[in-house]
């Protein structure tokens, strides 16, 4: 079964720092793969999306993510953090024929000014 | 466009009580999607309706159930609940029944069992 590991339940940078978080899938096929952001008291945000083809994605925010087959990874990144990114983040891959999404256990990231 | 809208927002039972939960989605979506959300496991699936039928399940007790009704709205209920039961519990819509469509998540009921 698919399942998708964010190493780091915690993150902390300085605000202009670089943000890296890092996600890992296991199944041998690419899944689809996502992250989402969750702020205080709110639902899920899609920031990004990989599906097929460029294996580097561009997301909302400044957020970019790699895909990297070889690795089984799909890390998140944003050159320069700002106060405004802190929230948790959540790494999440296609369940298949199940038809939902697996969620990894989240990273929270705290900005530093 | 009004975005996903979940209610109640907060939600304070008793254990053995039951619950329901309304979600109604984003105007035109036909999927709606429930996921559980606790601190200890996570984010985990629940269920997914696509056309009033329910297209997949998550691992979860039959205490679990849900509908969705000719209008997309979508409603969850918990019955003889446990203390275990809570959670932020968060609704999603999509457009397609297939998980490459972009997911709408509500903010959640907050439910808890004491």
């Amino acid at each position: 079964a698919q399942s998708v590991t964010q190493l780091g339940s915690h993150v902390s940078v300085s605000e202009g720092a670089l943000v890296l978080l890092r996600c890992n899938y296991s199944s041998s096929v690419p899944p689809y793969l996502f992250w989402y952001v969750q702020y205080p008291n709110q639902g899920l945000q899609l920031l990004l999306k990989y599906t097929t083809g460029a294996t580097l994605v561009k997301g909302i925010n400044g957020f970019e993510a790699e895909f990297k087959k070889s690795e089984t990874s799909f890390h998140l990144t944003k050159p320069s953090a700002h106060m405004s990114d802190a929230a948790e983040y959540f790494c999440a891959a296609d369940g298949g024929s199940q038809g939902n999404l697996i969620f990894g256990k989240g990273t929270k990231l705290s900005v530093k000014p | 466009k009004a975005g996903v809208t979940q209610t109640p927002r907060y939600l304070i039972k008793t254990r053995g009580q039951q619950v329901t939960l309304s979600c109604s989605p984003i105007s035109g979506h036909r999927s709606v999607s429930w996921y559980q959300q606790t601190p200890g496991q996570g984010l985990q699936f629940l269920f997914e309706y696509f056309s009033e039928t329910q297209r997949n399940k998550g691992n979860f007790p039959g205490r679990f159930s849900g509908r969705q009704f000719s209008n997309s709205r979508s409603e969850m209920n918990v019955s003889t609940l446990e203390l275990g039961d809570s959670a932020l519990y968060l609704c999603a819509s999509s457009q397609g029944p297939t998980t490459n469509e972009k997911l709408f998540f509500g903010s959640g009921t907050q439910l808890s069992v004491l």
